[in-house]
């Protein structure tokens, strides 16, 4: 089975500029999470999708990071207007439900650098 | 609040020796606790997951263990190989809201 895509794998962008990221998961996978994983630390949930609906929003930074997940496949993750500290690596996973015995699948994530 | 802590941050061991990965964790009231691998540039892997109500669990060369009471896991690795080289990372999952509390991972070394 294909696994959990994500594009662009690498982007530099200057503060203040905005930076959108894609995912896809696994076909047939209703719960999409969104995690930022900054150098040496373990991911953090920005926010966890089931079908289109969003589950768990409650650690995403608001006034500069949206997601949606239309038609309850693709997800697009968007930073406006991005700071220095957004500098991390963006992993999108996703899992058959929202079940707690149901294993994630990672993409191989998106490496955001801000200057 | 969950708070999960592994250490050491990094480790380098010989090919062919048996190591220990050691988790803990503040909040003993757990659903379940994993271990993911992560390599350079790539997503995560799971490698075992631990129900709050089991001692072990094993995978090949690799076992996980759960002390539940004093919030404590280990993940060994036997005969290790330079493949084995990796971060690894341990999650726990509150038996309240459910969500995956992280540690900050152990990166492995193994030197051919």
């Amino acid at each position: 089975e294909a696994g959990v895509a994500q594009s662009p794998r690498y982007k530099i962008i200057e503060k203040r500029q905005s930076v959108a990221f894609w995912c896809n998961p696994i076909s047939g996978h209703a719960t999409l999470y969104w995690y930022q994983q900054i150098l040496g630390q373990g991911p953090k949930l920005l926010i966890q999708f089931q079908n289109n609906g969003v589950v768990d929003d409650s650690q995403l930074p608001k006034d500069r990071f949206s997601a949606e997940r239309l038609k309850g496949v693709d997800s697009t993750l968007k930073i406006q207007p991005a700071k220095l500290e957004d500098s991390a690596v963006y992993l999108c996973a996703s899992s058959l439900s929202g079940g707690t015995l149901s294993p994630l699948h990672f993409g191989n994530g998106t490496r955001l650098t801000v200057t | 609040k969950q708070e999960v802590t592994q250490i050491p941050a990094a480790l380098s061991v010989p090919e062919g020796e048996n190591l220990v990965l050691n988790c803990s964790f503040t909040d003993s009231a757990i659903y379940n606790l994993q271990w993911f691998r992560q390599d350079p540039g790539k997503g995560l892997t799971s490698l075992l997951l631990i129900q709050s109500s089991q001692r072990e669990q094993t995978s090949g060369r690799l076992n996980a263990s759960l002390d539940k009471s004093s919030g404590r896991s280990t993940l060994y690795i036997a005969a290790s190989q330079p493949g084995d080289s990796a971060t690894y990372l341990c999650a726990v999952r509150g038996d309240s809201n459910y969500q995956l509390i992280w540690g900050a991972g152990t990166k492995l070394i193994i030197k051919p």
